[in-house]
């Protein structure tokens, strides 16, 4: 199976900074890769797919990156809104494994 | 507009069987695929499988002993049963829709493996 590590698990930061969240897979997942945001009690919500594409709906604040096994997903202009929890998932293989998620927090 | 919703029983019994559906509406199961996930409380997701637009099926190597997952098209309803249930299979089930990332989940139903 492939593994997927994220980091780091929480994070803190102001209102009006951008934050970054990396993704590192145990091998090459050639951008076959997913962020989602997961709001308490919530069903996570596609934000970017293909490892840069952005979902439908999502604001352009939102920006994915990365290749072979290193992917991050940046937030730029940090809003309340986006305080929750992030998820990358791969689906180049299967099974589809989900990363262990990102916690953030207004500071 | 696509919709997805699970429903079953909130508790089950150590190593009894769980069974749930996902009633989708907004797309046919002939079309689009149908994926379960599961997520403990506190953690990241484990998708469980799929089921094919074709009626093939996917599953997760770990689970594939203990898992099941079939569909009625003319219900419009994808099925899940799992076998021999513990406590660490306590969590929230959904079911979703895609291919390139999952983007559309059902609200999720809390199953609770408990004596």
């Amino acid at each position: 199976d492939i593994q997927m590590t994220q980091s780091p698990a929480s994070l803190s930061a102001s209102l009006g900074e951008t934050v970054t969240i990396e993704c590192r897979a145990s091998e090459d997942i050639y951008n076959g890769l997913a962020w989602y945001q997961q709001k308490p009690g919530k069903s996570p919500q596609l934000l970017i797919y293909n490892a840069n594409s952005l979902h439908t709906g999502v604001p352009s604040r939102f920006s994915g990156s990365g290749s072979g096994t290193q992917y991050s997903l940046k937030i730029n202009s940090l809003q309340s809104e986006d305080v929750a929890s992030y998820f990358c998932q791969q689906y180049y293989n299967y099974p589809f494994t989900f990363g262990s998620g990102t916690k953030l927090e207004i500071k | 507009q696509v919709q997805l919703k699970e429903s079953g029983p909130g508790l089950v019994q150590p190593s009894e069987t769980l069974s749930l559906t996902c009633t989708v509406s907004g797309f046919s199961l002939t079309s689009y695929s149908v994926s379960w996930v599961r997520q403990p409380s506190g953690k990241g997701p484990e998708w469980m499988g799929r089921m094919w637009y074709d009626g093939d099926t996917a599953y997760n190597s770990a689970l594939k002993s203990r898992l099941s997952i079939s569909r009625d098209t003319s219900k419009n309803q994808v099925f899940l049963k799992m076998n021999s249930l513990q406590t660490d299979d306590t969590g929230t089930y959904y079911c979703t829709r895609g291919s390139s990332g999952f983007a559309y989940w059902g609200q999720g139903t809390l199953v609770t493996v408990s004596s």
